[in-house]
């Protein structure tokens, strides 16, 4: 299995919903990255785990929850969104948290706040 | 702050053709860099990376040139294929933060057949 899967591929939430969005990988990667991508702009880092710990957080607000349970899953927990939260969220993965090399990129969340 | 850019957010060719998207970056720390392919609705797509210490990288059609003393990076595309058409991103890694990528705005390009 060479590939970072992430559901739901979309999804529409209310300002005042709870949702989640997960991502997994089964690859023995240890380092397993979130980041937020608006329409025709870069994709932004949001949060770092290393060996299931959170090593970077870079300045989220708290309505962005991430959660690493174990090796292979990744979830971003999402509670009172905002509209301009709506955008592609991306999860990434890499073998060694420490080696500079790729990360590997799932296909993303479309993610609508209305 | 420090930023990866890049010159030409859009570039069009005809099939067949050499492509060059270029990137500049202006974190000097920057010892590794990567270039992605995003296609629309799609994830982005390893090409190529180089480290600091190369200065040139050459892969399946595609080559990588390092510039570290004007900071510039580029991607060259050889006979390039309507397939080839997304968006391209440069990014780059710092020497003082493991993980943390930082990407350019992105070229955008399309290949006519």
């Amino acid at each position: 299995d060479t590939e970072v899967t992430q559901t739901p591929k979309h999804l529409v939430m209310g300002m005042t919903n709870k949702k989640s969005l997960k991502c997994e990988q089964h690859m023995g990667h240890r380092a397993m990255y979130w980041y937020k991508q608006k329409a025709k702009k870069p994709p932004e880092l949001m949060f770092v785990y290393s060996y299931e710990k959170l090593s970077i957080n870079e300045s989220v607000p708290s309505r962005f929850s991430p959660e690493c349970p174990n090796s292979s899953l990744l979830n971003l927990h999402l509670h009172a969104l905002q509209p301009e939260d709506s955008a592609l969220y991306l999860c990434a993965s890499r073998p060694n948290p420490g080696v500079r090399e790729t990360q590997y990129f799932g296909p993303g969340t479309r993610l609508l706040v209305l | 702050g420090e930023s990866v850019g890049l010159h030409l957010p859009t570039l069009s060719v005809q099939e067949g053709d050499n492509s060059i998207i270029n990137c500049a970056y202006s974190n000097s720390a920057s010892d590794y860099f990567i270039w992605y392919k995003q296609e629309s609705g799609k994830g982005p797509q390893f090409i190529i990376d180089i480290r600091s210490n190369m200065d040139k990288r050459q892969g399946q059609r595609v080559t990588v040139l390092l510039n570290k003393t004007v900071k510039h990076l580029s991607l060259q595309i050889a006979a390039t294929q309507p397939g080839d058409s997304a968006v391209y991103f440069c990014a780059e890694e710092s020497g003082t933060s493991y993980g943390k990528l930082t990407f350019g705005q992105g070229t955008i390009l399309t290949v006519h057949p």
